[in-house]
C-alpha cells in the first residue's frame, strides 16, 4: 500500500481483556517499529524488527506485551490482561532500510481500557 | 533524567512572528537529530533533519550544538498552519536504530 496501515483505528477494551493491534507496513520496508504515545507525551519506543527478527524489545513495559512479525511484513502487537495504564495511542512506523531515516508512521490505534 | 527534554509550552505566538524552541539530549553519543511535527490526533511526520553545520528549509532553521548537547528550531514569519506539536528526536546509531522522542512543544499561532 501507499502508507503504513494500522487497525483497528480505535479499540475499547474492558480491563483484563486481551487485545491485538495490527500494523501493515509499506511493502518492502525492512524495519518496523512500535511506539506507545500517552496523552500529552511524546511517542515512547516499544520494540523494533528488522525483517522477521525482533532486534530490540527493551521498551515493552511488561511481559503482558508481545509483538511478532513472522513473515517480515505484517506485525501484531498483543497486550494481555489489559490495564487502565495501557490506554494510549499505539503507533507503528516502517522504513526501507535500517537506520534512523525515512520513518513513515501509521495513523495509530487508540486503545482505551475501561 | 529523560534522554530528550523539551519545554512542553504551549507557546502562543501571533501570526507573522518568529518563534524558537530548544531541546537538550543527555547521551553524548547521539549521532542523528531531527524535528518532527505532530498535528492533533495525527501521526508524527518528519519536518527536517538537523545537521552539524545547521540547515534551513524555507522558513525553518535547525541548529545543533554538540558541545552543549542541544538542538534548536527557528520558525520565521509564522503561519496559522504552523500550529502543531514539535517533537525533538535523536538517534544513538551505535546502539540501535530506534529514534527517541522528546515530549514535544506545543505551538499555537494566533490570528
Amino acid at each position: 500500500g501507499a502508507g503504513v496501515s494500522q487497525s483497528p483505528r480505535y479499540k475499547v477494551a474492558k480491563r483484563g481483556q486481551d487485545v491485538a493491534l495490527r500494523c501493515d507496513p509499506i511493502s518492502g520496508h525492512v524495519s518496523l517499529f512500535w511506539y506507545q504515545q500517552a496523552l500529552g507525551q511524546g511517542p515512547e519506543f516499544l520494540t523494533y524488527f528488522q525483517n522477521e527478527a525482533q532486534l530490540d524489545k527493551s521498551g515493552l513495559p511488561s511481559d503482558r506485551f508481545f509483538a511478532e512479525r513472522p513473515e517480515g511484513s505484517v506485525s501484531t502487537l498483543k497486550i494481555q490482561r489489559t490495564q487502565q495504564e495501557d490506554s494510549a495511542v499505539y503507533l507503528c512506523a516502517s522504513s526501507l532500510s535500517p537506520g534512523p531515516y525515512g520513518y513513515t508512521f501509521g495513523s495509530g490505534t487508540r486503545l482505551t481500557v475501561v | 533524567r529523560k534522554e530528550v527534554e523539551q519545554d512542553p509550552g504551549p507557546f502562543n505566538v501571533p501570526e507573522g512572528a518568529t518563534v524558537a524552541f530548544n531541546c537538550t539530549y543527555s547521551n553524548s553519543a547521539s549521532q542523528s537529530f531531527f524535528w518532527y511535527r505532530q498535528d492533533c490526533r495525527k501521526e508524527p511526520k518528519l519536518l527536517m533533519s538537523v545537521y552539524s553545520s545547521g540547515n534551513e528549509d524555507g522558513r525553518f532553521t535547525a541548529q545543533l550544538n554538540r558541545a552543549s548537547q542541544y538542538i534548536s528550531l527557528l520558525i520565521r514569519d509564522s503561519k496559522l498552519s504552523d500550529s502543531a506539536t514539535y517533537l525533538c528526536v535523536v538517534n544513538v546509531r551505535n546502539r540501535d536504530d530506534k529514534i527517541i522522542f522528546g515530549k514535544g512543544t506545543r505551538l499555537h499561532i494566533l490570528p
